[in-house]
């Protein structure tokens, strides 16, 4: 079955940065495209970053776009994300997500996520 | 503000059907069969219970449907369940720039 696992979830300073990753098994991970979305507490979800299955193509929502990259190494099965210049505003649950065969389509499954807390 | 509006909350008794209705833009639900609808329970992550506008996945009950006419897209409950107590959310494909969006979410409440 398919299992997402994030780690590196924190508390960090304002402008800081940290490095999320997911750890995926259960299918072929190399043949999907990944997701990155984000739920901040008590509040809707909202997708963050997306990169194809061979990391050839990279997007991202307006609200990230230049501070955070996300990646992937096919040879370890695993997804990254890197945040950088962290707002308070980035306060979240992050969660990673596979993408379904239809790649337009939003994501299949989901990991638990792992929570980034921004603040002083 | 959400890009896709969904009503605050829905509910029900048990047995009754239910429908959640998700409104975008002809930019959005109206351009893409590409709507999907996630269950979520509090402190869990989303699960996926219809793609594609109306395509359920395997293991997910016959008692949920998905539709689309125009820019709304919705989701119907049938036969409803204790279980089905949750928050669930749409979201829709956009384009090559905003790529995709999601709704606000509706808490269904089972009476």
């Amino acid at each position: 079955q398919v299992q997402l696992v994030e780690s590196g979830g924190t508390v960090v300073q304002p402008r800081g940065s940290l490095r999320l990753s997911c750890a995926a098994s259960g299918f072929i991970f190399s043949g999907y495209a990944m997701h990155w979305l984000r739920q901040a507490p008590g509040k809707g979800l909202e997708w963050v970053a997306f990169i194809r299955f061979d990391g050839s193509d990279k997007y991202y929502a307006d609200s990230v776009k230049g501070r955070f990259t996300i990646s992937r190494d096919n040879s370890e099965s695993t997804l990254y994300l890197q945040m950088n210049s962290l707002r308070p505003e980035d306060t979240a649950v992050y969660y990673c997500a596979k993408g379904p065969s239809v790649w337009t389509s939003m994501a299949d499954y989901w990991g638990q996520g792992t929570l980034v807390t921004v603040s002083s | 503000q959400s890009a896709l509006t969904q009503p605050a909350s829905v509910s029900g008794s048990p047995g009754q059907s239910i429908t959640i209705s998700c409104t975008g833009s002809s930019s959005d639900v109206g351009s893409w069969n590409l709507v999907s609808w996630y269950q979520q329970y509090p402190g869990k992550a989303p699960k996926l219970m219809i793609s594609e506008v109306s395509k359920r996945p395997s293991g997910v009950s016959n008692r949920f449907s998905g539709s689309k006419s125009g820019n709304t897209a919705s989701l119907t409950i049938s036969g409803l369940q204790a279980e089905d107590d949750a928050d669930y959310y749409c979201c829709s494909y956009v384009d090559s720039s905003t790529h995709w969006v999601f709704g606000g979410g509706t808490k269904v409440t089972v009476l």
